[in-house]
């Protein structure tokens, strides 16, 4: 089955300093990737919606200049937390569509565990 | 708008038990409808998904899930609950947006397993 990582699993930063996950198809190209936040014991919340070759189109009351969304490649969406505070602490699920199976299905990343000081 | 509600926040059965998770949704047209699988601390799993055709899905580890248009729901079952089964649950519907769908999430379903 389709496969989807994420680098890297956990990050503990200071508060202030930026940090950067990437989301990667691992045998399958994913035109169209999504960001997802979870808080504890909460379901995910979409973020944005990355296309390759184009602009992320973000989620109402998610601040593009705060979560800086890059999809260069059919294989690879990076999400960058820019200036982190502990406020932005979470747990961040990307995912990826894959169109070739023939159905719309998204296959998400294990996560990565975000924790600002 | 489009809505998930999945009624039951937390669910534990006895392990050899059937498993019942419910799930209703809020969508104006045929919804692709999925069901995830969360275990603690990971990403998540697809356990199954309907598009259309048959109404009852048969998807991995042995669970099923029935699409009834008519009640706006899609259950989740199993017939006889594994220990390894206790997770967060997750239904999604796919609202259709410039081509692709976005998932929307249910609150989710945890699920503990009395051994």
């Amino acid at each position: 089955g389709a496969v989807v990582s994420q680098h890297p699993s956990w990050v503990i930063c200071k508060s202030g300093t930026s940090v950067k996950i990437e989301c990667r198809s691992l045998d399958f190209q994913a035109t169209t990737m999504f960001w997802y936040r979870q808080f504890p014991k909460q379901s995910l919340m979409l973020m944005a919606t990355s296309n390759e070759g184009s602009k992320a189109t973000y989620e109402q009351g998610v601040e593009k200049d705060k979560f800086l969304i890059n999809h260069a490649s059919l294989t690879l969406s990076t999400l960058t937390v820019t200036s982190a505070h502990p406020e932005d602490s979470s747990f961040y699920i990307c995912s990826a569509r894959d169109p070739g199976g023939g159905q719309e299905t998204q296959y998400f990343g294990p996560g990565t565990r975000l924790l600002v000081l | 708008a489009q809505s998930v509600t999945q009624p039951d926040i937390h669910i534990t059965v006895s392990e050899g038990a059937s498993l019942e998770l419910r799930c209703n949704y809020s969508y104006g047209a045929t919804p692709y409808l999925f069901w995830y699988v969360q275990s603690p601390g990971q990403g998540l799993q697809l356990l199954l998904k309907y598009f259309s055709g048959d109404t009852l899905v048969q998807g991995i580890k042995g669970f099923e899930a029935e699409f009834k248009r008519s009640q706006s729901s899609f259950n989740l079952r199993k017939p006889s609950v594994h220990w390894s089964d206790a997770a967060e649950y997750f239904c999604a519907v796919g609202a259709a947006t410039g081509g692709y769908n976005k998932l929307i999430f249910g609150a989710g379903t945890r699920l503990a397993v009395h051994p």
